[in-house]
């Protein structure tokens, strides 16, 4: 499995962008990056994930580098709802059942107000 | 609502004891995953079933046992409690991408 590494903590003042970012320099061609949260003591949730083109949806933006050596997790305007443990991880993508999620120790993200 | 349930919430028991936690995937899902989480500590992998097979395990003891059953819900069973057992454990279902997270059962050992 594919390793990830994260800063373990960052702050962010409310309302500002936080981008927070992971290297995963050992990552193959048909391995996905996936990021999930943990919000204090509660399951962690799906935020988004991508293979090599820079991704979009409702929650945050995910720009992974040409060489997909590293990516960027991008909440454009953090909120104090946002503080939370953020997971980088790397995985690829085959037969279903075939493959599993290791977590490593994350980003804990303090949004100030 | 991540649609996955797992039960108890919480539980206390005393060491050497032995408990089962329960988990219910989401509708659809053939894919379970346990995990435990220490306090303040990242999440540690414990195994994986796939339609009722096991398809990989992690870091579970040997005091830790798992199954998943015909209609897909699974347990986890934890015998001879210690203290360090003490954690939260959840369960996650899928269709492998992405995974969905139950609330997780607190297990405190005395």
């Amino acid at each position: 499995d594919a390793k990830t590494t994260q800063p373990p903590s960052m702050d962010c003042a409310e309302g500002r962008a936080a981008n927070l970012p992971c290297n995963h320099s050992t990552i193959s061609g048909n391995e996905y990056v996936y990021w999930y949260r943990q919000i204090h003591s509660q399951g962690p949730q799906y935020i988004i994930h991508g293979l090599k083109n820079n991704e979009t949806n409702e929650m945050a933006s995910l720009i992974i580098t040409e060489d997909r050596k590293s990516s960027t997790l991008i909440l454009p305007h953090a909120t104090l709802r946002d503080t939370a443990v953020y997971y980088c991880i790397v995985r690829p993508l085959g037969m279903p059942g075939t493959y599993k999620y290791i977590f490593g120790t994350g980003t804990r993200l303090k949004v100030l107000a | 609502d991540s649609g996955v349930t797992q039960t108890p919430k919480h539980l206390i028991t005393a060491t050497g004891q032995r408990v089962t936690l329960r988990c219910s995937p989401r509708s659809g899902d053939l894919s379970v995953y346990w995990y435990q989480q220490s306090l303040d500590q990242g999440l540690q992998f414990l195994i994986q079933y796939y339609n009722g097979e096991e398809r990989a395990k992690g870091n579970i003891l040997e005091r830790f046992s798992a199954q998943q059953f015909p209609d897909l819900h699974s347990e986890l069973n934890l015998s001879s409690l210690e203290l360090g057992d003490s954690a939260l454990y959840f369960c996650a279902s899928g269709p492998d991408s992405p995974l969905h997270f139950g609330n997780g059962t607190r297990l405190t050992v005395t």
